[in-house]
C-alpha cells in the first residue's frame, strides 16, 4: 500500500507566486519526516526533518508543516532556482533499519 | 569535506550481466544505504549497511547484494541484469543508522 502520498504531482508558478506543496502519510509510527530536493541527474539534497505534529521548520523561502497526517511545504514568492523535484519520505519508527519511504515528488517549476 | 561519491557516474549493460557499483560515504558516517529511482518514481530501498552488518533489505531479489568495508565504503552488485533494473541507483550514508540521509549523485544503470 502506498505510505506516502504526494500532490500535486506537478505544479508551474510565476515568479513571486507563492503556493504549498502537500505530503500525505500511513505509517504505524512516525520517528521522522523528511524533505528533500532533487535536480535532474542529481541525488535528494536534504532540507529539512519534521518529528512531532506541530513542528515548523524553515529555510529562505521554505517553509515546512507537520500534522499527524501530513505535511506541507510552504514556498513563499519562488525564484526560478527554486525549480526541482521536491520528494516527501518518511522514517518509521520500528524496527532496527532506517528505511525511508519515498513519495513520487512534485516537479516545480518557477517561470521567471 | 567531500560528500557521498558514487562510481561510475553511467553504466550500459546487456541482459543477463553482472554490475558493481561503489559509494563511499561522508568522512565520519558509518551506515551506507542503497536505494534504487526509476524514471518519474520516488527512490526506493534496497539495503542498509550499519557497522557492515546488514541493517535492513527492501523488497528486491535476490540478484542484488551488497556488502560494507571495514572503510565504511560499500559495494552493490546485481547478477543476471533484467531490462527492468534499468534505473538511477543512489547510495546515501548518514551517522547513524537512525540519521537522515546524505545522497550521492548516483549512478545511472542502462540494460540493453
Amino acid at each position: 500500500e502506498d505510505q506516502v502520498t504526494q500532490s500535486p504531482e506537478a505544479l508551474r508558478l510565476q515568479e513571486g507566486e507563492s503556493s504549498s506543496l502537500n505530503c500525505s502519510y500511513t505509517v504505524s509510527g512516525l520517528r521522522g519526516l523528511f524533505w528533500y530536493r532533487q535536480d535532474p541527474g542529481k541525488g535528494p539534497e536534504f532540507l529539512f526533518t519534521l518529528y512531532s505534529a506541530g513542528e515548523e521548520k524553515e529555510k529562505e523561502r521554505l517553509k515546512a508543516t507537520l500534522t499527524k497526517k501530513e505535511s506541507f511545504l510552504h514556498i513563499t514568492a519562488p525564484k526560478p532556482e527554486d525549480s526541482a523535484t521536491y520528494l516527501c519520505a518518511v522514517q518509521e519508527g520500528r524496527g532496527t533499519g532506517n528505511q525511508f519511504y519515498f513519495g513520487t515528488g512534485t516537479s516545480l517549476t518557477v517561470i521567471p | 569535506d567531500a560528500g557521498v561519491t558514487q562510481s561510475p557516474t553511467h553504466l550500459i549493460k546487456t541482459r543477463g550481466q553482472h554490475v558493481t557499483l561503489r559509494c563511499s560515504p561522508i568522512s565520519g558516517h558509518k551506515s551506507v544505504s542503497w536505494y534504487q529511482q526509476v524514471l518519474g518514481q520516488g527512490p526506493q530501498f534496497i539495503f542498509q549497511y550499519y557497522e557492515k552488518e546488514e541493517r535492513g533489505r527492501g523488497n528486491f531479489p535476490d540478484r542484488f547484494s551488497a556488502r560494507q568495508f571495514p572503510n565504511y565504503s560499500s559495494e552493490l552488485n546485481v547478477n543476471a541484469l533484467l531490462l527492468g533494473d534499468s534505473a538511477l541507483y543512489l547510495c546515501a550514508s548518514s551517522q547513524d543508522r537512525f540519521e537522515k540521509l546524505f545522497f550521492g549523485s548516483g549512478t545511472q544503470l542502462s540494460v540493453l
